[in-house]
């Protein structure tokens, strides 16, 4: 089963600032196939990235993904105050889909 | 517009079995390119998935070797929904329960989610 690690575990940001989240995992992902997702008090997951780099449909450009192997990062460019929440990433390319621990992205 | 309505008790006796019900709406559950899966949420785990039906010319499931031995999801055609069955539970299956579909575009990911279903395991 491949491990995922977030850092850091609490991220405090302002609003317009700039967000950068990071995923390692336990052993190289096939295709960089590792997602993003937010998550806010009471409601179900929201698909933001996929394939390390790839926007899910409807989320704002402000929303970056990149990195290979076993180093991501999730950019938010500047940060509204929608934004902020619990950001999780999970590796999909291999059937034993693992997620990380989460990063909580609070307001300053 | 694709939706996932989840239904089922909140409160499970330990030994008993917990079962849920996903119903789907704007897809079908024998679409030939997604998957069907669940997925739950607990502090002490965080999120973890558990397994997954599917329909490629006949059906298939996936689970989760943390409970592959307890462990049953099913589709149903005719109501257009799939179900969770988890036997013999403990406290520690105490979690929020979400269904989800994994899209047929896109490799292995949740797009659409349920609303989830606080299971309390407790006597």
């Amino acid at each position: 089963e491949i491990a995922l690690t977030q850092s850091p575990g609490i991220l405090s940001l302002s609003p317009g600032e700039r967000a950068t989240l990071s995923c390692r995992t336990s052993q190289s992902i096939n295709n960089n196939y590792l997602a993003w997702y937010q998550q806010k008090l009471g409601q179900a997951p929201r698909l933001l990235i996929y394939g390390a780099s790839s926007r899910a449909t409807g989320i704002p450009d402000r929303f970056s993904g990149s990195g290979s192997g076993t180093d991501f990062t999730l950019t938010i460019s500047r940060l509204e105050p929608e934004d902020f929440a619990v950001y999780y990433c999970q590796q999909h390319g291999d059937i034993l889909f693992t997620f990380g621990p989460g990063t909580k992205l609070e307001i300053k | 517009q694709i939706q996932l309505q989840q239904s089922g008790p909140g409160l499970v006796k330990p030994s008993q079995t917990l079962s849920l019900t996903c119903t789907i709406s704007g897809d079908s559950v024998s679409s030939s390119g997604a998957t069907w899966n669940w997925i739950r949420q607990s502090p002490s785990r965080g999120l973890e998935w558990l397994g997954r039906t599917y329909y490629r010319s006949k059906w298939y499931n996936n689970y989760a070797v943390s409970v592959k031995s307890r462990i049953t999801i099913n589709p149903d055609t005719s109501k257009n929904q799939f179900s969770l069955q988890l036997n013999s539970v403990t406290p520690e299956d105490t979690a929020v329960y979400f269904c989800a579909r994994d899209p047929p575009e896109i490799h292995s990911v949740f797009d659409i989610w349920g609303q989830g279903t606080v299971v309390t395991v407790s006597s």
